[in-house]
């Protein structure tokens, strides 16, 4: 597909367990970014890819959180420990090089019991 | 410190009636860029407009068009002729510094268009 796609696109987990969340982005785009959105709220920012390094991992809330982009295309953002406060739509989004414009991706519902 | 600011939380507007919806934002840098996203209720997010803090010209795309007062930190957004379609939460967005720098999203303003 042309756009960016995220699987799954529903998670359910139990408190304490390990999630992955995956972002394919759009071809040839080198930016990737994350985002979690709370109910009611704005996107907040995680992580931020150039590449296959993370050029801004900022907005990861603890130790807890981790993102990989091994290749510079597919990334994964890993989740250990889950707590029901992690409970969120974590959204990604990818842009060319010198973006004015980010594309996302339909996001991935996390519910943790 | 809150980087965008969104004041309106909830906004009504009749149909084919124009509306703004208020940004602004807070930064040092003299080089960044500025966003709006439309998210419906079905959640995807939608680009909609840019502004580059060097564009001396306001931004437009169709029905949108950017009103930014650089002095004053505002890049308000203004719906011409608005639409039932348009009804979804609005968010403004801040790119600090050079291309590819995070992005940092307000808090969001829901618009309903009335009939």
């Amino acid at each position: 597909g042309a756009g960016v796609s995220q699987t799954p696109s529903n998670k359910v987990t139990e408190k304490g367990k390990y999630v992955e969340l995956r972002c394919d982005p759009i071809s040839g785009h080198t930016a990737l970014y994350w985002y979690r959105q709370s109910l009611g709220q704005g996107p907040e920012f995680l992580i931020y890819f150039q590449g296959t390094g993370a050029a801004d991992d900022s907005g990861l809330p603890n130790d807890r959180f981790f993102a990989v982009r091994p290749e510079g295309s597919v990334s994964t953002l890993k989740i250990q420990r889950t707590e029901r406060g992690d409970s969120a739509v974590y959204l990604c989004a990818s842009s060319p090089f010198a973006p004015n414009e980010q594309f996302f991706g339909p996001g991935t519902r996390l519910t943790v019991l | 410190a809150q980087k965008i600011t969104q004041t309106q939380p909830g906004m009504f507007v009749q149909e084919k009636e124009a509306v703004t919806l208020d940004c602004t934002y807070d930064t040092s840098d003299q080089s960044y860029g500025l966003f709006w996203y439309k998210q419906p209720s079905s959640g995807e997010m939608i680009f909609l407009i840019y502004q580059g803090s060097y564009d001396e010209q306001n931004a437009t795309e169709g029905r949108y068009s950017l009103n930014f007062q650089k002095a004053r930190k505002s890049a308000n957004l203004v719906i011409s002729a608005s639409q039932l379609g348009d009804s979804a939460m609005y968010f403004c967005a801040m790119r600090e510094g050079t291309a590819g720098d995070k992005v940092i999203f307000g808090p969001g303003t829901s618009l309903s268009v009335i009939p």
